[in-house]
C-alpha cells in the first residue's frame, strides 16, 4: 500500500464550482499534512498546512480526519486560475507526497 | 528572500556523460531535499540531509546517483554515467527543519539522449 494515496481525477468543474477531494495516507503516527499546488511545468508551492481542527485560507479549507486517516480539500467558487495538480503531502519522519488529484475549471 | 536556487534550469546530454545538478537553500534552513518528477512516477524522494549530513538516501536509484552538501548553502546532485531514463525534472527543496513545510526550487529539466 502507498504511503499517501490520492484520487488523481481529473476533477473538471465550471467556474463557480465547488470541488473537493480527498488524501489518505498509512501512517497514523504522522505528525504534520500539507496541501500544495503545482502547475504544468512548475514547481510545487505551498498552498496550506493543514491542522487538527480544520483551517480556512479564502476559498480553500481543508480538514483532518486522524480516525479514518485522510485529509481533504475543498475550493469554493473555483476560478479559472485554480486549475492545476493539488499535491497532499504528510509528515512522518519524512515529507510524503501523494501523486496529485488534477483540477480544471472551465469557464 | 532570493528563495532555493536551482542550476542549471535545463540540461541536455548525451547517455554516458557525467551530469551536475546544483542547489543552493534558503539561508538559515536546515533541511534540504532532492526529488526527481516524471509523469510515470510522480515526485519521488531521492535524499535528505539534515545539518549537512545525509539522512536518508533510500531513494538514490543506484550507485551512478551521488549527492553531497559540503555546507548549509550548497549541495550537488551527481549523475554518472547517465542514462535515458534518467530524464526527468530534479527538485531540490528546503525547510527550516525535518518535517516543516517545503520550498521548492524551479528544478532542473533534464534530457539524457
Amino acid at each position: 500500500r502507498k504511503e499517501v494515496e490520492q484520487d488523481p481525477g481529473p476533477f473538471n468543474v465550471p467556474e463557480g464550482a465547488t470541488v473537493a477531494f480527498n488524501c489518505t495516507y498509512s501512517n497514523s503516527a504522522s505528525q504534520s499534512f500539507f496541501w500544495y499546488r503545482q502547475d504544468c511545468r512548475k514547481e510545487p508551492k505551498l498552498l496550506m498546512s493543514v491542522y487538527s481542527s480544520g483551517n480556512e485560507d479564502g476559498r480553500f479549507t481543508a480538514q483532518l480526519n486522524r480516525a479514518s486517516q485522510y485529509i481533504s480539500l475543498l475550493i469554493r467558487d473555483s476560478k479559472l486560475s485554480d486549475s492545476a495538480t493539488y499535491l497532499c503531502v504528510v509528515n512522518d519522519y519524512k515529507l510524503s507526497f501523494g501523486a496529485g488529484t488534477t483540477v480544471t475549471v472551465r469557464a | 528572500d532570493a528563495g532555493v536556487i536551482q542550476s542549471p534550469r535545463h540540461e541536455v546530454t548525451e547517455m554516458g556523460q557525467e551530469v551536475t545538478l546544483r542547489c543552493k537553500p534558503i539561508s538559515g534552513h536546515n533541511s534540504l531535499f532532492w526529488y526527481r518528477q516524471t509523469m510515470m512516477r510522480g515526485l519521488e524522494l531521492l535524499i535528505y540531509f539534515n545539518n549537512n549530513v545525509p539522512i536518508d538516501d533510500s531513494g538514490m536509484p543506484e550507485d551512478r546517483f551521488s549527492a553531497k552538501m559540503p555546507n548549509a548553502s550548497f549541495s550537488t546532485l551527481k549523475i554518472q554515467p547517465s542514462e535515458p531514463r534518467d530524464s526527468a525534472v530534479y527538485f531540490c527543496a528546503s525547510s527550516l527543519t525535518q518535517g516543516e513545510k517545503l520550498f521548492f526550487g524551479s528544478g532542473t529539466q533534464l534530457s539524457v539522449l
